[in-house]
């Protein structure tokens, strides 16, 4: 279960910081996701991307930002959040988004507490 | 929209005995992928089974088998001789086949626990 990993496990952030979730895998995949786990809800799709470039963004807003420097990397840049941010944000990779069954990957999540 | 519902918020089995988990969904397209994840209370999600839909038969992973029904848009996760380390949430997801389409959407989870 070392394929996809994030950081940091747990992050306690204030309203007006400034923090990032870093995602990394190990897999050789192109293509990355970051999804959203609250509490009695399905998982939310935030943002996708295939060989580096943006695909899916599912109406995020933005105070949440996503960087993907390259195939192996993904950051979700956070600031000015709200307490109902908090959550578990989930990080995913698959061989190549666009086509197949293409198994998704999940990384442990980031628990985000928003005070 | 695709929509994916799974009824059962919490079930419960004996160890050793079988159970299924429902799920549904709704779609207006003809091809397309379902799978089954698990998130053990560590919360790493895994794939235990997948399906495609343009296959009749039923896929089967070990102790896993589905039960798919496309008439009634029906994907049910049948987990046989049941044991400890699979307790866990269990997630029914659903992927179109178009070209470029990435998104998985994700039912609301089944909480599976195992009594000993």
């Amino acid at each position: 279960e070392t394929g996809v990993t994030q950081t940091p496990r747990h992050l306690v952030m204030g309203m007006t910081n400034k923090k990032s979730l870093k995602c990394e895998q190990h897999l050789g995949h192109n293509a990355m996701y970051w999804y959203k786990q609250s509490a009695k809800k399905p998982l939310e799709l935030m943002f996708v991307y295939n060989f580096k470039e943006q695909t899916e963004n599912n109406s995020v807003p933005s105070r949440f930002s996503p960087e993907c420097p390259n195939s192996s990397h993904l950051f979700l840049h956070l600031h000015t959040l709200q307490p109902e941010d908090s959550a578990l944000y989930l990080c995913a990779s698959s061989r190549d988004g666009t086509r197949g069954p293409d198994t998704q990957y999940f990384g442990p999540g980031t628990r985000l507490t928003v005070l | 929209a695709q929509t994916v519902t799974q009824s059962q918020p919490e079930m419960s089995v004996q160890e050793a005995e079988t159970v299924t988990l429902s799920c549904t969904y709704d779609t207006s397209e003809s091809d397309y992928y379902l799978f089954w994840y698990k998130q053990p209370p560590s919360r790493q999600m895994i794939l235990v089974i997948r399906q495609e839909a343009y296959k009749q038969q039923n896929a089967t992973e070990n102790r896993f088998s589905v039960n798919f029904q496309k008439a009634a848009k029906s994907f049910s996760l049948k987990i046989s001789d049941s044991q400890l380390g699979d307790a866990a949430m269990y997630f029914c997801a659903y992927r179109d086949l178009i070209q470029g389409a990435q998104k998985l959407v994700f039912g609301q989870g089944t909480r599976l626990t195992i009594n000993p």
